[in-house]
């Protein structure tokens, strides 16, 4: 059974950098074609994609974001971590990491989410 | 950037047959998802790859993508299938989401 969950600050500052954490079981981040996405959605608002990192450490990041945004993953603890940096009041939102499959480019799997509260 | 349009929201009569639509360029090429999120809860995977359904879905929920429209029907429309949907198609290394659509069930 594939699990995903998120954790990390409630509340940043605006400027500050936001650092979330996935933490997942029932798959290796080790299997050829599986990678780890970051998905966020502000209130009342669409879902958005931010990042995913691969099995094999290949990265990819929202064109519009890129600049902001580091994703790394820690195999041996399955965890992938994100980074956005120079946060402002517009980024609050639920953050949601989630499971890809080797074969779909599909997110097969959600964690719960974790709201983030950009406020000075 | 590719884009991906829906409509703000449809409505369904109990037991009758909701259609919600996905537009984009020449999505027929593409492989459409769709996931339904109910208030509070995390999305779910209900259509992949156009078509498909994962385990646990009920076969009441179906999709189709050809030309520029995807669509997923649900049929026999529950209560319980009042939701957003998010379509969503992977694009030159990106993954884009629709803007959602919010089904009402009458």
């Amino acid at each position: 059974q594939i699990t995903l969950k998120e954790s990390g600050p409630t509340l940043v500052k605006p400027t500050q950098t936001l650092t979330l954490t996935c933490t997942f079981s029932g798959f290796s981040l080790s299997t050829s074609g599986v990678g780890v996405g970051w998905i966020r959605q502000p209130p009342g608002k669409a879902l958005e994609w931010l990042a995913l990192i691969y099995w094999d450490d290949d990265k990819r990041y929202s064109p519009s974001l890129k600049s902001r945004l580091t994703i790394t993953k820690d195999t041996s603890k399955n965890q992938v971590v994100l980074t956005m940096t120079n946060m402002d009041p517009v980024d609050t939102a639920t953050y949601y990491c989630a499971h890809k499959g080797v074969v779909e480019d599909a997110f097969d799997i959600w964690g719960q989410g974790t709201m983030v509260t950009v406020s000075s | 950037s590719y884009e991906l349009t829906q409509p703000l929201s449809v409505s369904v009569a109990l037991g009758q047959t909701a259609r919600i639509t996905c537009g984009g360029n020449n999505i027929g090429s593409k492989n459409v998802h769709w996931y339904q999120q109910k208030p509070g809860q995390a999305p779910v995977l209900v259509i992949y790859r156009d078509s498909n359904r994962p385990s646990g879905i009920p076969e009441r929920f179906s999709g189709s993508n050809s030309g520029n429209t995807a669509t997923l029907t649900i049929s026999r429309a529950q209560a319980g299938d009042e939701a957003d949907y998010y379509c969503q198609v992977w694009d030159s290394s990106s993954w884009v989401f629709g803007g959602g659509t919010k089904l009402t069930v009458l």
